[in-house]
């Protein structure tokens, strides 16, 4: 199996550029999960998906950010416009049950 | 609000030593894991273990969920081991939570 995989691996962008980040969970898993995680205030769940529904986006920051599930296979997070305080590692994570296995992160730079 | 105390907060062990972390947390857990970020990155899930005792070659947890805790014991460690363990719980109203981590040095 390929694992989680996500993408863009790194990204810089400047200030007010739409971002989007990309991930393709585990084939069979029905839960995907959004993190970002920051050395201020660590490891955070942004939004979980159970069968392509959003069950928890309370962790979504503000509205500059939006995440959508269109089917199984795909999911993307966009932030628009950025912020130099998105700059972060975004993992995506996948499961079926209860164990969630991670992507390899996106590392995005906003200046 | 919910709590998720995470310790000791930094661990320094010689090649070989034994080592006990503890999650703490503040809530009734319906879903409780353990994970490793290694020093490059990457998050692997360790355990998923909401009660009882699991084991996993040097590796094992116990969740008491009564008395909400869960620990991580970590025998003859070696260097590999080193990097970030986080504990993470969802509740009966399926909300996640994770803890600050330990962050743990092997040295050789």
């Amino acid at each position: 199996d390929a694992g989680v995989i996500q993408s863009p691996r790194h990204e810089v962008t400047e200030m007010g550029q739409e971002v989007t980040l990309r991930c393709k969970p585990i084939s069979g898993h029905n839960s995907l999960f959004w993190y970002r995680q920051t050395m201020m205030r660590g490891l955070e769940l942004l939004i979980y998906f159970n069968n392509n529904v959003p069950i928890d986006d309370s962790g979504m920051p503000e509205d500059r950010f939006s995440a959508k599930m269109p089917n199984a296979s795909f999911s993307t997070l966009k932030i628009q416009p950025s912020e130099p305080r998105d700059s972060a590692v975004y993992f995506c994570a996948s499961s079926r049950r209860e164990t969630q296995y991670f992507g390899p992160g996106t590392r995005l730079l906003v200046l | 609000g919910i709590q998720v105390e995470q310790s000791p907060p930094d661990l320094i062990l010689q090649e070989g030593a034994n080592s006990t972390l503890r999650c703490n947390f503040s809530d009734s857990v319906n879903n409780l894991q353990w994970f490793h970020q290694n020093p490059w990155g990457q998050l692997i899930n360790l355990f998923y273990i909401p009660s009882g005792t699991k084991q996993n070659g040097r590796l094992s947890a116990t969740t008491v969920a009564t008395e909400r805790y869960s620990l991580l014991y970590i025998s003859s460690s070696q260097t590999t081991d080193s990097g970030v363990y986080f504990c993470a719980f969802r509740n009966n109203f399926n909300k996640f939570y994770f803890g600050s981590g330990t962050k743990l040095n092997v040295k050789p």
